[in-house]
């Protein structure tokens, strides 16, 4: 079963309008990734959160992490056709030394921007 | 070009050859993941390595499938005698040390198409 749940799976968003993704997470979160992907491209890293109430901004784009650290929220203010694409969540959702690095992802949220 | 460098981006064989697919890690990086995605389905976790080492493959299919990534040169991902259920994007990632306040990042991938 998924242990990181994105929702939604994909959002149509006018330009200029805002948009949200969530990312909930049924254990504690030791680290949380957002990464963005284009069709037929690797993954480009956004943010990291770490820290239970941490929010973090680039340009046009926050992260949030909420308070019990199980779930996290990024927001997208006045969306552009250059914000289209698949937003993913990555996580450490295990403490050992032996487990570091494994990171589980959501399934991700596919974002179309139209005009 | 100090990025994760994967190659080749596309690989196509017959049902039965060998895969290998090549990453090299960004500068200064010496822990690589591999990762596979399939069509309509989230991100994988396949392996973990160190120079020499493999720290976690509970990701790897049993059969069929090895890593490494040795003391020189790049990680090699292995697939023998693939079937059609291998075709997917492999991705490689690299982070500097194991701690989980260092994001991975990640190459554009290897599109491997099974005939």
């Amino acid at each position: 079963s998924q242990e990181l749940e994105q929702s939604p799976q994909s959002l149509i968003v006018q330009e200029g309008k805002n948009l949200t993704i969530n990312c909930t997470s049924s254990k504690t979160l030791y680290g949380l990734y957002w990464y963005k992907q284009k069709y037929g491209e690797g993954l480009i890293f956004l943010m990291m959160l770490q820290k239970g109430g941490e929010e973090k901004s680039h340009e046009k784009i926050t992260a949030k992490l909420d308070e019990k650290k199980q779930q996290s929220s990024l927001h997208i203010t006045a969306s552009q056709p250059s914000h289209a694409g698949i937003y993913l969540c990555g996580a450490d959702l295990h403490m050992t030394t032996d487990s570091w690095g494994k990171f589980q992802f959501g399934a991700g949220t596919q974002v179309v921007v139209t005009p | 070009n100090a990025g994760v460098m994967q190659n080749p981006r596309h690989l196509v064989r017959r049902r039965g050859q060998e895969a290998r697919l090549r990453c090299s890690p960004m500068k200064g990086h010496s822990h690589v993941y591999w990762y596979r995605q399939l069509p309509e389905e989230g991100l994988k976790f396949m392996v973990y390595l160190q120079k020499e080492n493999i720290i976690d493959e509970s990701g790897m299919p049993k059969e069929r499938f090895s890593a490494e990534f040795p003391k020189e040169g790049p990680s090699i991902l292995r697939i023998q005698q693939v079937v059609r259920g291998d075709s997917a994007a492999y991705f490689c990632a690299s982070s500097p040390g194991i701690y989980s306040n260092q994001p991975q990042h990640f190459g554009d991938g290897t599109r491997l198409s099974i005939l």
